[in-house]
C-alpha cells in the first residue's frame, strides 16, 4: 500500500536535546511539507520541500531544521531553541502541482518532560 | 496572500440534521480550495477539493460543498449527521508555493 509513514508515533524531548521526527513517503511524491498542530490554532507550515536537495522555511521554521537527501525522506529536527515544542507534527506529501492534493501521515506527538 | 477563516470552532448537531460548516477565503488568484477531516490523534483526510472546475463538488461520506466566488465562501454540507461525523473538519486554501494555508478548524459534535 502507498502511503506517508510518520514515526514516532509519541516522542518525549529532555530539555536542551534535539529530536528528530522521520516522515517516509513511498506514493513518488516531489514535494512534501511538514506542519505543526496547536489545539485551536489549526495547522501552521514549518518547512517544505518541493524538490530532492531543496527546502523552504514556512511560517514558523525558527527551532527547526530539515534535510531532503532522498525523494522519499523529509525528517524534521526540533532542536533545543525550539522554546515550546510540544504540539502535533504532520508531515504531508503531494505530486508537486498546485491543485493536487496533499496527502497526510498519522502523526507524531511530541511532549516535553 | 491566501486566508481561510472557519466561523463557528464547535458546531453541535443531532444525528440526522443537516451538517453545515462554514468556511471563507481570501485570495489574489483564483483559489483552489480543500476540506480535510480529522479523528482524534490521527492525520487529515481529503474529504473534496475544489480545483475550478464545477462550483458544486461532491466529496467522501455523503459530505459536498459549494464555491461561491460572489461571496468568497466555501462552505460543507451533509444533509443527514451521522454519529460517525463526529470530527474536526478544515478549510484549507492553496498557498503561493503549493503549501496548504488552514483555518483554525471546527469540531463537529453529533448527538443520538
Amino acid at each position: 500500500d502507498g502511503g506517508i509513514t510518520q514515526s514516532p508515533k509519541y516522542l518525549f524531548r529532555k530539555e536542551g536535546q534535539n529530536v528528530t521526527l522521520s516522515c517516509e513517503q513511498n506514493l513518488n511524491h516531489d514535494a512534501m511539507y511538514w506542519y505543526r498542530q496547536d489545539p485551536g490554532q489549526g495547522l501552521r507550515l514549518i518547512y517544505y520541500s518541493q524538490i530532492v536537495n531543496d527546502f523552504q522555511k514556512g511560517d514558523i521554521a525558527e527551532g527547526y531544521s530539515v534535510s531532503r537527501e532522498k525523494k522519499e525522506s523529509f525528517p524534521l529536527t526540533v532542536t533545543s531553541a525550539q522554546k515550546n515544542p510540544t504540539a502535533f507534527y504532520l508531515c504531508a506529501s503531494s505530486i508537486g502541482t498546485y491543485q493536487e492534493t496533499q496527502y497526510f501521515g498519522p502523526g507524531t506527538r511530541l511532549l516535553v518532560l | 496572500a491566501q486566508s481561510v477563516t472557519q466561523l463557528g470552532s464547535h458546531v453541535s448537531v443531532s444525528e440526522g440534521a443537516l451538517v453545515l460548516l462554514r468556511c471563507n477565503y481570501s485570495s489574489s488568484v483564483p483559489p483552489y480550495l480543500f476540506w480535510y477531516v480529522q479523528y482524534p490523534n490521527q492525520g487529515l483526510q481529503l474529504l473534496l477539493k475544489y480545483t475550478s472546475a464545477a462550483t458544486l463538488v461532491k466529496g467522501i461520506n455523503g459530505f459536498e460543498a459549494e464555491f461561491k466566488k460572489s461571496e468568497t465562501s466555501f462552505h460543507l454540507t451533509k444533509p443527514s449527521a451521522h454519529m460517525s461525523d463526529a470530527a474536526e473538519y478544515f478549510c484549507a486554501v492553496r498557498g503561493s508555493q503549493g503549501n496548504l494555508i488552514f483555518g483554525k478548524g471546527t469540531k463537529l459534535s453529533v448527538k443520538p
